[in-house]
């Protein structure tokens, strides 16, 4: 298996732009989590899925964070409008549950000047 | 109070150390726990899960103190590769389930 694919690797975007973030889970793994990670504030779940369907979205920062699940293959976070403060890198996991390994995927840095 | 607290470091020992550092949560309800490792501009990735019993993984052994909730992490001969950022996770289940990791502990370890 591939593990878990994220695109793009690396953002670079002005504030007030719309910013879409992709991951591919891992085949077979019912949830899928987006995390953040910056110095500040270190690694913050930002919402899960279970079976495409999210189940705790309580990190999102706000109304500008949005998330989707269409299918068990894809998921997409998406920031709109992009805020310098948003910079950070944005990890997403799958697993087969809240209590099994988490795979990680490589991380998408993203930089909104 | 944070829900789960680490000592950001840097621990720095010689190779051949043993280093050990813990984890403290706050929710005495918490029911599954994980060491990841983090190296620098990685994602994180599985170090071991800490079982009740304690468990151990070659020069790794994780513990769990439920009566003081706390988790532990202890590297014996430390090696040179072992020099990364240590991640604590704690799980409590629910109808939404909860899952928060630690800030990290920085371990460099020097030649």
């Amino acid at each position: 298996d591939a593990g878990v694919i994220q695109s793009p690797r690396h953002e670079v975007t002005e504030m007030g732009q719309e910013v879409t973030l992709r991951c591919k889970p891992i085949s077979g793994h019912d949830y899928l989590f987006w995390y953040r990670q910056t110095m500040m504030r270190g690694l913050e779940l930002l919402i899960y899925f279970n079976n495409n369907v999210p189940i705790d979205d309580s990190g999102m920062p706000e109304d500008r964070f949005s998330a989707k699940m269409p299918n068990a293959s894809f998921s997409t976070l998406k920031i709109q409008p992009s805020e310098p403060r948003d910079s950070a890198v944005y990890f997403c996991a799958s697993s087969l549950g809240p209590g099994f390994e988490q795979y990680f995927g490589p991380g998408t840095r993203l930089t909104v000047t | 109070r944070k829900e789960v607290e680490q000592d950001p470091g840097p621990f720095n020992v010689p190779e051949g150390a043993t280093v050990a550092f813990n984890c403290t949560y706050s929710n005495s309800a918490s029911q599954s726990f994980f060491w990841y490792r983090q190296d620098c501009r990685k994602e994180p990735k599985l170090l071991m899960s800490v079982y009740s019993s304690g468990n151990e993984d070659g020069r790794f052994t994780a513990q769990l103190n439920r009566a003081s909730q706390y988790i532990s992490l202890l590297i014996r001969d430390s090696k040179l590769s072992d020099s990364a950022t240590y991640l604590c996770v704690v799980t409590l289940y629910s109808s939404a389930s909860k899952i928060i990791f630690g800030s990290g502990t920085r371990l460099s370890i020097r030649p």
